[in-house]
Protein backbone atom coordinates (compact mmCIF):
# COMPACT_ATOMS: atom_id res chain seq x y z
CA UNK A 1 0.00 0.00 0.00
CA UNK A 2 1.41 3.23 -0.47
CA UNK A 3 1.95 5.41 2.78
CA UNK A 4 3.63 8.16 4.08
CA UNK A 5 5.27 7.73 7.57
CA UNK A 6 6.50 10.38 9.86
CA UNK A 7 7.79 8.32 13.40
CA UNK A 8 8.44 11.51 15.52
CA UNK A 9 5.00 13.36 16.58
CA UNK A 10 6.66 15.83 18.53
CA UNK A 11 10.84 17.14 18.40
CA UNK A 12 11.98 19.85 20.29
CA UNK A 13 15.56 21.35 19.80
CA UNK A 14 17.06 24.18 21.39
CA UNK A 15 17.46 27.47 19.50
CA UNK A 16 20.39 27.79 17.33
CA UNK A 17 21.09 23.75 17.05
CA UNK A 18 20.31 21.46 13.85
CA UNK A 19 17.00 19.76 12.97
CA UNK A 20 16.21 17.02 10.99
CA UNK A 21 11.74 15.43 10.73
CA UNK A 22 12.06 12.43 9.11
CA UNK A 23 9.90 11.18 6.37
CA UNK A 24 9.70 7.59 5.01
CA UNK A 25 7.26 6.02 1.93
CA UNK A 26 6.40 3.17 0.88
CA UNK A 27 5.43 2.72 -3.00
CA UNK A 28 6.16 0.90 -5.85
CA UNK A 29 5.87 3.68 -8.51
CA UNK A 30 7.37 6.82 -8.78
CA UNK A 31 6.63 9.60 -6.51
CA UNK A 32 6.20 13.04 -5.78
CA UNK A 33 7.22 14.61 -2.42
CA UNK A 34 6.96 17.82 -0.48
CA UNK A 35 7.05 18.84 2.61
CA UNK A 36 4.40 21.64 3.98
CA UNK A 37 4.54 23.82 7.20
CA UNK A 38 1.86 24.94 9.52
CA UNK A 39 2.10 27.95 11.75
CA UNK A 40 -0.09 28.22 14.72
CA UNK A 41 -3.87 28.73 13.48
CA UNK A 42 -2.85 29.13 10.08
CA UNK A 43 -3.03 27.05 6.95
CA UNK A 44 -0.32 24.91 4.99
CA UNK A 45 2.69 26.24 3.26
CA UNK A 46 4.64 24.67 1.15
CA UNK A 47 8.18 24.35 2.16
CA UNK A 48 9.46 22.86 -0.85
CA UNK A 49 9.20 19.66 -3.21
CA UNK A 50 11.09 17.12 -5.15
CA UNK A 51 9.55 16.42 -8.77
CA UNK A 52 13.04 14.83 -10.26
CA UNK A 53 16.61 15.31 -10.47
CA UNK A 54 18.62 16.62 -8.40
CA UNK A 55 17.77 15.02 -5.16
CA UNK A 56 19.05 17.77 -2.76
CA UNK A 57 16.06 20.68 -2.60
CA UNK A 58 16.31 23.58 -1.28
CA UNK A 59 13.18 25.45 0.08
CA UNK A 60 12.40 28.55 2.39
CA UNK A 61 13.45 29.61 5.36
CA UNK A 62 16.69 27.63 5.15
CA UNK A 63 15.22 24.44 5.11
CA UNK A 64 15.84 21.65 2.22
CA UNK A 65 15.52 17.65 2.09
CA UNK A 66 16.84 14.83 0.64
CA UNK A 67 15.27 12.07 -1.70
CA UNK A 68 16.84 8.48 -0.97
CA UNK A 69 15.21 5.74 -3.27
CA UNK A 70 17.45 3.02 -1.69
CA UNK A 71 15.82 4.42 1.40
CA UNK A 72 12.76 5.40 0.40
CA UNK A 73 13.02 8.64 2.87
CA UNK A 74 13.03 12.36 2.11
CA UNK A 75 14.07 13.81 5.66
CA UNK A 76 13.56 17.13 6.36
CA UNK A 77 16.92 19.49 7.58
CA UNK A 78 17.88 22.65 8.63
CA UNK A 79 21.47 23.32 10.17
CA UNK A 80 20.27 26.28 12.42
CA UNK A 81 16.80 26.48 14.19
CA UNK A 82 14.74 29.87 14.95
CA UNK A 83 12.13 30.00 17.67
CA UNK A 84 9.67 30.81 14.37
CA UNK A 85 10.52 27.73 13.16
CA UNK A 86 8.19 26.38 15.95
CA UNK A 87 5.11 24.91 14.02
CA UNK A 88 3.74 21.50 12.92
CA UNK A 89 5.43 20.00 9.51
CA UNK A 90 3.78 17.35 7.41
CA UNK A 91 5.85 15.30 4.73
CA UNK A 92 3.30 14.67 1.86
CA UNK A 93 3.59 12.44 -1.47
CA UNK A 94 2.11 12.19 -5.19
CA UNK A 95 1.89 8.64 -5.95
CA UNK A 96 0.78 9.77 -9.43
CA UNK A 97 -3.23 9.46 -8.72
CA UNK A 98 -3.41 13.49 -8.32
CA UNK A 99 -3.95 13.55 -4.68
CA UNK A 100 -1.58 14.08 -1.87
CA UNK A 101 -0.99 11.79 0.86
CA UNK A 102 -0.11 12.94 3.78
CA UNK A 103 2.17 12.00 7.09
CA UNK A 104 0.52 12.35 10.37
CA UNK A 105 2.98 15.92 11.15
CA UNK A 106 6.13 16.43 13.47
CA UNK A 107 5.64 19.01 16.41
CA UNK A 108 8.75 21.08 16.34
CA UNK A 109 8.89 22.94 19.18
CA UNK A 110 12.10 25.50 19.60
CA UNK A 111 13.85 25.55 22.98
CA UNK A 112 15.06 29.23 23.64
CA UNK B 1 -2.25 38.17 -5.78
CA UNK B 2 -5.20 36.73 -3.45
CA UNK B 3 -5.21 32.97 -2.12
CA UNK B 4 -7.60 30.14 -1.50
CA UNK B 5 -10.10 31.59 0.80
CA UNK B 6 -12.49 29.83 3.09
CA UNK B 7 -15.79 30.55 4.04
CA UNK B 8 -16.74 30.76 6.81
CA UNK B 9 -13.63 29.99 9.33
CA UNK B 10 -15.69 28.61 11.45
CA UNK B 11 -19.02 26.73 11.64
CA UNK B 12 -20.85 25.26 15.16
CA UNK B 13 -24.04 23.45 14.00
CA UNK B 14 -26.08 20.76 15.70
CA UNK B 15 -25.95 17.20 14.90
CA UNK B 16 -27.89 16.04 12.30
CA UNK B 17 -28.11 19.38 10.54
CA UNK B 18 -26.55 20.14 6.70
CA UNK B 19 -24.02 22.28 6.63
CA UNK B 20 -22.00 24.26 3.17
CA UNK B 21 -18.47 25.06 3.04
CA UNK B 22 -17.47 27.15 0.70
CA UNK B 23 -13.68 27.75 -0.63
CA UNK B 24 -12.58 30.22 -3.55
CA UNK B 25 -9.44 28.96 -5.48
CA UNK B 26 -6.67 31.22 -6.85
CA UNK B 27 -7.93 32.61 -9.91
CA UNK B 28 -7.07 30.52 -13.41
CA UNK B 29 -5.96 27.16 -11.65
CA UNK B 30 -8.02 24.19 -12.79
CA UNK B 31 -7.42 21.97 -10.14
CA UNK B 32 -9.25 22.07 -6.90
CA UNK B 33 -8.83 20.22 -3.68
CA UNK B 34 -10.74 19.13 -0.43
CA UNK B 35 -8.78 17.69 2.68
CA UNK B 36 -10.45 17.09 6.19
CA UNK B 37 -7.82 17.32 8.90
CA UNK B 38 -9.10 15.90 12.23
CA UNK B 39 -7.09 14.31 15.88
CA UNK B 40 -7.74 11.22 14.89
CA UNK B 41 -7.22 10.76 11.56
CA UNK B 42 -4.71 13.36 10.52
CA UNK B 43 -5.14 15.28 7.12
CA UNK B 44 -7.43 13.20 4.80
CA UNK B 45 -8.22 13.62 1.21
CA UNK B 46 -11.76 14.21 0.24
CA UNK B 47 -12.36 14.94 -3.09
CA UNK B 48 -10.49 16.15 -6.30
CA UNK B 49 -11.94 18.40 -9.32
CA UNK B 50 -9.94 18.67 -12.33
CA UNK B 51 -11.79 21.36 -14.87
CA UNK B 52 -14.81 19.98 -16.01
CA UNK B 53 -13.77 16.53 -15.50
CA UNK B 54 -15.67 14.49 -13.61
CA UNK B 55 -14.39 14.68 -9.72
CA UNK B 56 -12.26 12.12 -8.23
CA UNK B 57 -14.64 11.33 -5.27
CA UNK B 58 -12.76 8.11 -3.57
CA UNK B 59 -11.87 10.37 -0.36
CA UNK B 60 -15.45 10.67 0.57
CA UNK B 61 -16.14 9.41 3.89
CA UNK B 62 -19.77 8.23 3.58
CA UNK B 63 -22.45 9.33 1.35
CA UNK B 64 -23.48 12.39 3.47
CA UNK B 65 -20.80 13.96 1.95
CA UNK B 66 -20.95 16.09 -1.82
CA UNK B 67 -19.45 18.64 -3.24
CA UNK B 68 -19.89 20.91 -6.20
CA UNK B 69 -17.71 23.26 -8.34
CA UNK B 70 -19.71 25.62 -10.44
CA UNK B 71 -18.27 27.29 -14.11
CA UNK B 72 -14.60 25.63 -13.03
CA UNK B 73 -13.96 28.15 -10.28
CA UNK B 74 -15.68 28.21 -6.56
CA UNK B 75 -16.47 24.59 -4.63
CA UNK B 76 -19.19 24.02 -2.23
CA UNK B 77 -18.47 21.17 0.07
CA UNK B 78 -22.01 19.75 1.50
CA UNK B 79 -22.28 17.51 4.49
CA UNK B 80 -25.71 15.95 5.16
CA UNK B 81 -26.97 15.19 8.82
CA UNK B 82 -24.10 15.96 10.10
CA UNK B 83 -22.60 13.79 12.93
CA UNK B 84 -19.88 14.41 15.99
CA UNK B 85 -16.91 12.89 14.27
CA UNK B 86 -17.73 15.08 11.22
CA UNK B 87 -15.77 17.49 12.73
CA UNK B 88 -12.46 18.63 11.94
CA UNK B 89 -11.03 21.62 9.81
CA UNK B 90 -11.90 21.32 5.86
CA UNK B 91 -9.24 22.61 4.22
CA UNK B 92 -9.47 23.41 0.07
CA UNK B 93 -6.26 23.85 -1.98
CA UNK B 94 -6.05 24.65 -5.10
CA UNK B 95 -3.35 24.02 -7.94
CA UNK B 96 -2.47 25.37 -11.84
CA UNK B 97 -2.99 22.20 -13.45
CA UNK B 98 -1.83 18.26 -11.73
CA UNK B 99 -0.94 17.40 -8.03
CA UNK B 100 2.92 18.30 -9.02
CA UNK B 101 2.02 21.42 -9.53
CA UNK B 102 2.20 23.66 -5.52
CA UNK B 103 -0.76 22.99 -3.95
CA UNK B 104 -1.96 26.36 -2.58
CA UNK B 105 -3.99 25.99 0.68
CA UNK B 106 -6.60 27.76 2.15
CA UNK B 107 -6.94 28.59 6.37
CA UNK B 108 -10.05 26.03 6.72
CA UNK B 109 -12.98 26.25 7.77
CA UNK B 110 -12.97 24.58 11.47
CA UNK B 111 -16.26 22.74 11.88
CA UNK B 112 -17.56 21.55 15.48
CA UNK B 113 -20.56 19.20 15.60
CA UNK B 114 -22.57 19.50 19.06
Amino acid sequence: AQSVTQLDSQVPVFEEAPVELRCNYSSSVSVYLFWYVQYPNQGLQLLLKYLSGSTLVKGINGFEAEFNKSQTSFHLRKPSVHISDTAEYFCAANFGNEKLTFGTGTRLTIIP
Amino acid sequence: GAGVSQSPSNKVTEKGKDVELRCDPISGHTALYWYRQSLGQGLEFLIYFQGNSAPDKSGLPSDRFSAERTGGSVSTLTIQRTQQEDSAVYLCASSLRTAWDTQYFGPGTRLTVL
